[in-house]
């Protein structure tokens, strides 16, 4: 069983530069979830995909984020002239879709891109 | 007010002894409840998962549930060392994501 695997796992970039992470998610997972977590804090909700509909996005995702999946399997979240607020931990996320409450809601997450920007 | 609040910590509990973490909630349409444990460095792993009012139990964990009073705790028993790391708790309301909480620090003294 593979889980959900994100690449790169570090990344360092100059202010103004933008990046790209990528997401594969579990296989069978239809829903696809992006985090932001800095030090000290839980993690944020950015974003959320079903198949490659992206269907909620947070505030926190301004216009300089950007996150797509284009055929309903891995997701890409780019971000455009990073800024040094922009370091944190990039987590992916994803579930099954079943609607009704249970275990099938478990989200679980890859091993995260961390993002210094300098 | 926080959407999921917990003590930041860090909880020091000896080997052996109980620890007990708590959460709480300000949605009263939350409807599914999680706990995840993330070591320093790393991403969240599931503990344990919860939707009903009352205890579910795993291994040396127990999670506790009461919707009434919007709350949801954690107790590990028999506390190891390999225990030490951050408690976050996880709300899904009616929409899809998870709201987590600030998460809190266990320490457990050999």
């Amino acid at each position: 069983d593979t889980g959900v695997s994100q690449d790169p796992r570090h990344k360092i970039t100059k202010r103004g530069q933008n990046v790209t992470f990528r997401c594969d998610p579990i296989s069978e997972h239809n829903r696809l979830y992006w985090y932001r977590q800095t030090l000290g804090q839980g993690p944020e909700f950015l974003t959320y995909f079903q198949n490659e509909a992206q269907l909620e996005k947070s505030r926190l995702l301004s216009d300089r984020f950007s996150a797509e999946r284009p055929k309903g399997s891995f997701s890409t979240l780019e971000i455009q002239r990073t800024e040094q607020g922009d370091s944190a931990m990039y987590l992916c996320a994803s579930r099954r879709g079943d609607r009704v409450a249970g275990p099938q809601e478990t989200q679980y997450f890859g091993p995260g891109t961390r993002l210094l920007v300098l | 007010q926080k959407e999921v609040e917990q003590n930041s910590g860090p909880l020091s509990v000896p080997e052996g002894a109980i620890a007990s973490l708590n959460c709480t909630y300000s949605d009263r349409g939350s409807q599914s409840f999680f706990w995840y444990r993330q070591y320093s460095g790393k991403s969240p792993e599931l503990i344990m998962f919860i939707y009903s009012n009352g205890d579910k139990e795993d291994g040396r964990f127990t999670a506790q549930l009461n919707k009434a009073s919007q709350y949801v705790s954690l107790l590990i028993r028999d506390s190891q060392p390999s225990d030490s790391a951050t408690y976050l708790c996880a709300v899904k309301a009616a929409g899809n994501k998870l709201t987590f909480g600030g998460g809190t620090r266990v320490l457990v003294k050999p």
